[in-house]
């Protein structure tokens, strides 16, 4: 596509259920990452994939969190069990990264923006 | 942990002066970048600086990077409102070719 696409763009959920967001990057892409943002806070690096591994999982909060990446295009973030501190926007960015290139600029989705009540 | 700390974390200025933002962090970089972002959703790119230049230009935008300081600035000329935004600045320090985000600038500009 033309740029990277996440949905739902907005999910409400209960606490203790389950919930998948997915990220299509921009084709080509081989670097993708998700990202957590509080109200009004910065940005919280969760995973990075380059192709289909994960080569830096250290930003997932807990064993709640998981997330895979399937023939090096679509993701998909897990989180189980959901609480109410789960709460904020997930943005997924994907980048033409190259080793050494040096030129890691990253494209961004509109986000995820999950409420657990 | 945040590599880059932004500073000052809001700033409201009138539409026409310039705004200036300015960002630290604490590791060599292969390069910084600056990002925008509108009402809490993606980010956009402004601009890249790469670690052996020291100043760039794009359009309004003025980037200047001196790694001895660590430090990095972003000036804005003549704003305008809708430049109102969070801005955030992120390092490449190359090896997994992970970018680091600061905490972000709040911009508000006033018509």
């Amino acid at each position: 596509g033309a740029g990277v696409s996440q949905s739902p763009s907005n999910k409400v959920t209960e606490k203790g259920k389950d919930v998948e967001l997915r990220c299509d990057p921009i084709s080509g892409h081989t670097a993708l990452y998700w990202y957590r943002q509080s109200l009004g806070q910065g940005l919280e690096f969760l995973i990075y994939f380059q192709g289909n591994s994960a080569p830096d999982k250290s930003g997932l909060p807990s064993d709640r969190f998981s997330a895979e990446r399937t023939g090096g295009s679509v993701s998909t973030l897990t989180i189980q069990r959901t609480q109410q501190e789960d709460s904020a926007v997930y943005l997924c960015a994907s980048s033409l990264a190259g080793r050494g290139m040096g030129l890691n600029i990253q494209y961004f989705g509109a986000g995820t923006r999950l409420s657990v009540l | 942990s945040q590599q880059g700390e932004e500073d000052p974390q809001a700033l409201s200025i009138q539409e026409g002066e310039n705004a200036t933002m300015n960002c630290s962090y604490k590791t060599s970089i292969n390069n910084l970048q600056w990002y925008r972002q509108n009402s809490g959703r993606g980010l956009v790119h402004l601009i890249l600086i790469r670690s052996n230049e020291r100043e760039k230009h794009s359009g309004r935008l003025r980037v200047t990077l001196d790694t001895s300081k660590k430090s990095s600035s972003l000036l804005i000329t003549a704003s305008r409102a809708a430049d109102t935004a969070s801005y955030f600045c992120a390092t490449d320090s190359g090896g997994y070719q992970k970018v680091t985000f600061g905490t972000g600038t709040k911009l508000q500009v006033i018509p």
